[in-house]
C-alpha cells in the first residue's frame, strides 16, 4: 500500500512569508496526489491535486507539482496570509478505488 | 448543491455500547468512504462502499462496520466501544472510483467513549 513522509509541525511563520511542506510517498502503481487542507472547527477540504507525472495543482496562491522521479508533492505558497493558518495533509490516492493515505498533517500557524 | 451531510456531529457513549454514525454523500456521488482521524494516529481509512458493495478495508477490527444503501447513504458502526474508539469520524463521497476524482468530505462525527 501507500505511505506518506510529510515534515512535522508546528510551523509558524510571519504573513508574507514563504511556505514550503515537503511531503514524499511510496506507492504502488500510479497513484493521483492531493493536498487537503483543515482549517480550525472544520472539515477536510481539498486544497489541490495533481494526476499525472509532471502536474502542477495550484489553488489560492498555492502550489504543487507531481514528481514521479523524486516521489514528491511539495507544497508551496509565495506570501501567507494569517487565514492560511491550518493542517496541511498530502494523500496519495490510489490508482484504483478511493482510498487516501494521509500523511500526519501539519501545522501552520501564521501570525499577523 | 448540498455537501456530505454527517449524523450525529457529536455523541457521547460509555464503553461496551454501540454506536450507528450516518453519511448522506453529495447527491450523485455513489462513492462512500469512511476515515478515523485521533491525534495520535492521524487518519486513517476505515473503508469504502460502491453501489452497496464494500470495495476496500482498513486495518481495523471487526468492531467496525458499514454498510452502504440504495440511495447511495452510508452508516457504519462500531460495537463494544472502546476508550480507544474516541475520534472524529469522517465521511467521505465521490461520485466515481476513479483515481483521479477527488473526495468530499463531511464536518464528521465526534464520538467520546467514557
Amino acid at each position: 500500500g501507500n505511505s506518506v513522509t510529510q515534515m512535522e509541525g508546528p510551523v509558524t511563520l510571519s504573513e508574507e512569508a514563504f511556505l514550503t511542506i515537503n511531503c514524499t510517498y511510496t506507492a504502488t502503481g500510479y497513484p493521483s496526489l492531493f493536498w487537503y487542507v483543515q482549517y480550525p472547527g472544520e472539515g477536510l477540504q481539498l486544497l489541490l491535486k495533481a494526476t499525472k507525472a509532471d502536474d502542477k495543482g495550484s489553488n489560492k496562491g498555492f502550489e504543487a507539482t507531481y514528481r514521479k522521479e523524486t516521489t514528491s508533492f511539495h507544497l508551496e505558497k509565495g506570501s501567507v496570509q494569517v487565514s492560511d493558518s491550518a493542517v496541511y495533509f498530502c494523500a496519495p490516492k490510489e490508482a484504483a478505488g478511493n482510498k487516501l493515505t494521509f500523511g500526519g498533517g501539519t501545522r501552520v500557524l501564521v501570525k499577523p | 448543491k448540498a455537501g456530505v451531510t454527517q449524523t450525529p456531529r457529536y455523541l457521547i457513549k460509555t464503553r461496551g455500547q454501540q454506536v450507528t454514525l450516518s453519511c448522506s454523500p453529495i447527491s450523485g456521488h455513489r462513492s462512500v468512504s469512511w476515515y478515523q482521524q485521533t491525534p495520535g494516529q492521524g487518519l486513517q481509512f476505515l473503508f469504502e462502499y460502491f453501489s452497496e458493495t464494500q470495495r476496500n478495508k482498513g486495518n481495523f477490527p471487526g468492531r467496525f462496520s458499514g454498510r452502504q444503501f440504495s440511495n447511495s447513504r452510508s452508516e457504519m458502526n462500531v460495537s463494544t466501544l472502546e476508550l480507544g474508539d474516541s475520534a472524529l469520524y469522517l465521511c467521505a463521497s465521490s461520485w466515481g472510483q476513479g483515481n483521479t476524482g477527488e473526495l468530499f468530505f463531511g464536518e464528521g462525527s465526534r464520538l467520546t467513549v467514557l
